[in-house]
């Protein structure tokens, strides 16, 4: 059974400093995928990583992949407020079912 | 483009009583539509994924009986929650995929609908 972990589950970051979010994952997978969600909204799509080594960027937000470590990273530069939410990564299995992280809430403070 | 609705956007309805909820793709064919539910502060787990022309494939512990998943044509999905209780108050997430990738859309993406809060008293 695939499983999905995130760490830290909850992240209160400073603005302007940065941090990681990590996603482990058990089984070999093609596809990782990273999204955000806001509080009583549904999810926005932020990467998806198809290959080992992959890295992808945009704005503040940096994902990479190390598919033989089965970890995925979520770097966050210089953070600012308008970054708080609820991030997830998801994970493809059989039948590109996909399975969800536990998800990482972010909380920027002043 | 990719775009994937929900109707409604949130519901109440009475413990007992049946609801049911579409998930449409207004700009592509989604041969493939999957449901999900969301308990507040939790993560999206899979319920089932829904065939165009075939049955529904429900994940290990969702009731099929309660659960009922209609994929009639390449652009809806309907979950039917039935003799809807309180604790299946949650967050229900569509996505719809576009495997064969001939509609335009990238064929190993799930694009998520804006999601139907459903409330039973």
């Amino acid at each position: 059974e695939l499983k999905v972990e995130q760490n830290p589950l909850f992240l209160s970051m400073q603005e302007g400093k940065n941090y990681t979010i990590y996603c482990n994952y058990s089984t070999t997978s093609d596809r990782l995928y990273w999204y955000r969600q806001d509080p009583g909204k549904s999810l926005e799509s932020l990467f998806v990583l198809l290959s080992n080594g992959a890295v992808k960027q945009e704005g503040r937000l940096m994902a990479s992949l190390d598919t033989k470590a089965r970890l995925s990273t979520l770097h966050i530069t210089a953070a600012v407020h308008d970054l708080s939410a609820t991030y997830f990564c998801a994970v493809t299995g059989t039948a590109s079912k996909l399975t969800f992280g536990t998800g990482t809430r972010l909380q920027v403070t002043l | 483009g990719a775009v994937v609705s929900q109707h409604p956007s949130w519901v109440i309805c009475k413990s007992g009583t049946s609801v049911k909820i579409e998930c449409r793709s207004l700009d592509f064919q989604a041969t493939t539509m999957f449901w999900y539910r969301q308990f507040p502060k939790q993560s999206l787990m899979l319920m089932a994924t829904s065939n165009e022309g075939s049955k529904a494939t429900y994940e290990q512990g969702v009731e099929k009986d309660k659960f009922l998943i209609n994929h009639a044509s390449l652009t809806l999905s309907t979950l039917t929650v039935t003799s809807a209780h309180p604790e299946d108050s949650s967050f229900y997430i569509c996505s719809a995929r576009d495997p064969t990738g001939t509609s335009g859309v990238n064929s190993y993406e799930q694009y998520f609908g804006p999601g139907t809060r459903l409330t039973v008293t």
